[in-house]
């Protein structure tokens, strides 16, 4: 089954405490992708990645690092976790190039930082 | 300044009449990616519809369609015979031509009435 892979699904943790959320997807997409929603904001982009070993920032990548050393992990990095991170994450994967609009979805992460 | 808008936070539609969510975009690229995800109540996001700059056509899928309109820079998600299964946020997004970013709307949270 074609899907993308998130874990943990649910994540409590306190301020500072280095964590990774990790997302896998078995469809040979080039183009994977990190967002972040939040209530009323809808969902923002963090880091995308066109292929292995390239990476670039999208519209909210403070306090974030993410990696992309084999083509189907992107794992998302808090080194330093704060409050204000506290969201659903998703992660996403898609064809390169013109088909990239047709992502698939992780079902999420739901991460709270106290 | 916002590159998608969706101006209506919330709809309330009665079953089986047709409803239309407005988005708005703003870019100044010739080549550029417009699509619409579902994001139901269960969380998952749901790839809809996608219409690029350049197709004459307005794209459809099933009971959706896009209403494109690039002179005034509107990607409307024309959803025909409502159902109650159709009661989820929508969100309207943007890939532009030069940029691999995805530019998400803050959505539209659609109701529809039994």
């Amino acid at each position: 089954e074609a899907q993308v892979t998130q874990n943990p699904r649910y994540l409590i943790t306190v301020t500072g405490k280095k964590l990774t959320v990790t997302c896998s997807q078995n469809m040979n997409h080039e183009y994977m992708s990190w967002y972040r929603q939040d209530p009323g904001l809808g969902l923002r982009q963090i880091y995308y990645s066109m292929n292995v070993e390239v990476t670039d920032k999208g519209d909210v990548p403070e306090g974030y690092k993410v990696s992309r050393k084999e083509k189907r992990n992107f794992p998302l990095i808090l080194e330093s976790p704060s409050p204000n991170q506290t969201s659903l994450y998703f992660c996403a994967s898609a064809l390169a190039g013109a088909n990239a609009y047709e992502q698939y979805f992780g079902p999420g992460t739901r991460l709270t930082v106290t | 300044a916002q590159k998608i808008t969706q101006t209506q936070p919330g709809m309330f539609v009665q079953e089986k009449e047709a409803v239309t969510l407005d988005c708005t975009y703003d870019t100044s690229d010739q080549s550029y990616g417009l699509f619409w995800y579902k994001q139901p109540s269960s969380g998952e996001m749901i790839f809809l519809i996608y219409q690029g700059s350049y197709d004459e056509q307005n794209a459809t899928e099933g009971r959706y369609s896009l209403n494109f309109q690039k002179a005034r820079k509107s990607a409307n998600l024309v959803i025909s015979a409502s159902q109650l299964g159709d009661s989820a946020m929508y969100f309207c997004a943007m890939r532009e031509g030069g940029d691999d970013k995805i530019i998400f709307g803050k959505g539209t949270r659609l109701h529809i009435l039994p």
